[in-house]
């Protein structure tokens, strides 16, 4: 089975504190997304990478940056925690954007 | 403009009745669509993907059906079990642009 892992189920973080989000997958796939979802409004792409040290911005890539060092791996960075980055982050990674995208079980961040 | 609308926002049903959800879609081209399940705090997983010539998809008590000259799905789940309660996430890729385009949901809930 496709596992897509990520390193937290809960944080909670200060305002100001630079945060990191780690996901792992274990199946090769060329394609990870960062996302993050709020009630009302689905799923929305912060980042995304296509391969090792490449990366793309998605519909709201403010306030975020990411590292692909290695093609498992793929982690979002909050460069300064803001109480409006308070959100459930969901980690996918693909092997294209048509084939099949696993999730990671989320990471519950509340920012105060 | 690539969107995709499910209906309805929320769902009541009693145990052991039938439902049905909505997936209404214009992304273009059209590749597959996909229906997801996530349970509350835990990452979205895959129940079926659609091509386009596939009619109808069942996977145990969840059958999908997609019409792709009206562009539209549904999923419809059989004799509700209480672990059917979940957010039931329609998703179509956008091969140009490597996204996904998420649905908001249909949360439903079955009473006993």
């Amino acid at each position: 089975d496709v596992k897509v892992t990520q390193s937290s189920r809960y944080l909670v973080k200060r305002t100001g504190e630079k945060v990191f989000l780690e996901c792992v997958q274990d199946m090769d796939h060329e394609n990870m997304f960062w996302y993050r979802q709020d009630p009302g409004l689905g799923l929305r792409l912060i980042y995304f990478s296509y391969d090792v040290k490449m990366k793309e911005k998605g519909d709201i890539p403010e306030g975020y940056s990411v590292s692909r060092e290695k093609k498992e791996r793929f982690s979002l960075i909050l460069e300064s925690a803001s109480t409006n980055q308070t959100s459930m982050y969901l980690c996918a990674s693909s092997w294209a954007v048509t084939t099949e995208a696993f999730f990671g079980q989320g990471t519950r961040l509340t920012v105060v | 403009k690539n969107q995709v609308e499910q209906s309805p926002q929320s769902l009541i049903i009693l145990e052991g009745k039938n439902c049905t959800l909505q997936c209404n879609y214009t992304v273009s081209p059209f590749s597959n669509l996909r229906w997801y399940k996530q349970d509350t705090g835990r990452g979205p997983v895959s129940l079926t993907i659609m091509t386009f010539s596939e009619n109808t998809k069942s996977n145990g008590r969840y059958t999908a059906t997609l019409d792709a000259d009206t562009k539209q799905s549904s999923l419809h789940i059989t004799a509700s079990q209480l672990s059917d309660s979940a957010s039931y996430i329609c998703v179509v890729p956008m091969e140009y642009g490597n996204k996904l385009v998420f649905g908001a949901g249909t949360i439903l809930r079955v009473k006993s």
